[in-house]
């Protein structure tokens, strides 16, 4: 079935560090979510990717979206501890169903 | 906007008793909704997807008889967990879009416990 791997699993960074987390998609998409977990709490719609190529960008946050429509990338520039959680991807495939990745948990050390 | 309201938030009872769930858009209509299951440290398993006034669909595995989905409105999806078990103990998250390019909002979450 269609899957979308998510990779590193786990993050430890230095706050002010960057952090990246990547996601590959076996099968094309319609479109690419990304959502935040906070620890104990429910996932938050962060953005949505829609266009082959496209790169959004919220203030220290920089999504991509590949062109292939197969891959995509959360990109956290000088982390802050308000950052800690875990952020999933999540592909809409053709089926209309929403594919979530794993999910990168991120720690900032203060 | 897009605010989705799930309760209750926390559930303990005895095993054997069935326990409903509900989930609510609050400002704006959901043409799907989505019932998932997390277990610690993990992603979100769908369970079934639910649309206004049809049954919903089930995934792999999912026991149809145990985990009852009703959508009986555009606002409100319930999923009643029957005779819960210890094996039922997991945190259950509901989501609401309002159409098919549209992004998931999701609930806060109901921590269900049977003992």
């Amino acid at each position: 079935g269609q899957q979308v791997m998510q990779i590193p699993q786990y993050q430890h960074v230095q706050e002010g560090e960057d952090f990246t987390t990547y996601c590959n998609s076996s099968t094309t998409l319609s479109n690419i979510q990304w959502y935040k977990q906070r620890p104990g709490g429910h996932p938050v719609f962060l953005i949505q990717l829609v266009k082959s190529g496209e790169v959004k960008k919220q203030k220290r946050l920089t999504f991509q979206f590949g062109e292939a429509k197969k891959n995509s990338s959360l990109h956290i520039t000088a982390t802050q501890t308000t950052d800690v959680g875990t952020y999933f991807c999540a592909g809409l495939s053709n089926t209309g169903k929403l594919i979530f990745g794993q999910g990168t948990t991120l720690q900032v050390k203060p | 906007g897009a605010v989705v309201s799930q309760h209750p938030s926390w559930v303990i009872c005895k095993s054997g008793t069935s326990v409903k769930i509900e989930c609510r858009s609050l400002d704006f209509q959901a043409t799907t909704m989505f019932w998932y299951r997390q277990f610690p440290k993990q992603s979100l398993m769908l369970m079934a997807t639910s649309n206004e006034g049809s049954k919903a669909t089930y995934e792999q595995g999912v026991e149809k008889d145990k985990f009852l989905i009703n959508h009986a409105s555009l606002t409100l999806s319930t999923l009643t967990v029957t005779s819960a078990h210890p094996e039922d103990s997991s945190f259950y998250i509901c989501s609401a879009r309002m159409g098919h390019n549209q992004p998931q909002h999701f609930g806060d979450g109901t921590r269900l416990s049977i003992l």
